[in-house]
């Protein structure tokens, strides 16, 4: 089955500055990883995903994310932080019927 | 088109009280799911729906909870009785076909 670890509970980067968020996943084969972020108030909002291929993958709010099978990660990435990116991200894979979240990571947003 | 929606945005009742849930998936899915994420937990999964038939429903918690899917279209999730425990916020979701889901806003529940 697949599972993902996201190792960091909460994060803190000034606006403007870069960010890369884990996620370390557990599968043998080739998996399918999602990225969802909640917004404060707000329901979960896909940001991307993964099935195969192109291992880059680009997502809504100008968030990426690599596919790297030497070291079983799929992390997100945005160059430059805005104070609107402040939320909780979680990794994802789907396992059959349903999607088995990572625990997430609270991202705050320094001015 | 009108993403997931779900009513209403927050409960709060008392232990002991019955709450009912509701979920209206995109229009043309046929896949609807039920998640919550109690506090300090991971989201997790309790329902997946195929039209009007449960699919799986191993992560129902215990026979407090109902789920029904009435016509294959919007769904309610029954609470009855509601304990201090199942305060959380319950998410729906809904697919046409594929694993890619698409969440609505949760409703948080509280239980006092």
């Amino acid at each position: 089955a697949q599972s993902v670890t996201q190792p960091d509970i909460h994060i803190t980067v000034s606006e403007g500055a870069s960010l890369e968020l884990r996620c370390n996943y557990s599968y043998g084969a080739t998996p399918y990883l999602f990225w969802y972020v909640q917004s404060p108030g707000q329901g979960l909002q896909l940001l991307l995903k993964y099935f195969s291929g192109d291992t880059l993958v680009q997502g809504i709010k100008g968030f990426e994310a690599e596919f790297k099978r030497s070291q079983s990660s799929f992390n997100l990435r945005k160059p430059s932080v805005h104070w609107s990116d402040a939320a909780e991200y979680f990794c994802a894979p789907p396992q059959g019927n349903d999607m088995r979240f990572g625990a997430g990571t609270r991202l705050t947003v320094k001015p | 088109e009108a993403g997931v929606t779900q009513f209403p945005s927050h409960s709060v009742i008392e232990k002991g009280q019955t709450v009912t849930l509701r979920c209206d998936p995109i229009s043309g899915h046929d896949n609807l799911y039920w998640y919550r994420r109690v506090m300090g937990k991971e989201i997790k999964f309790l329902l997946h729906f195929v039209k009007e038939s449960k699919q799986d429903e191993s992560g129902m918690p215990n026979n407090r909870f109902l789920a029904e899917r009435t016509g294959g279209t919007y769904s309610t999730l029954k609470v009855q009785p509601a304990e201090l425990e199942d305060s959380g916020v319950y998410f729906c979701a809904s697919s046409r076909v594929g694993v890619t889901q698409y969440f609505g806003p949760g409703t948080r529940l509280t239980v006092l």
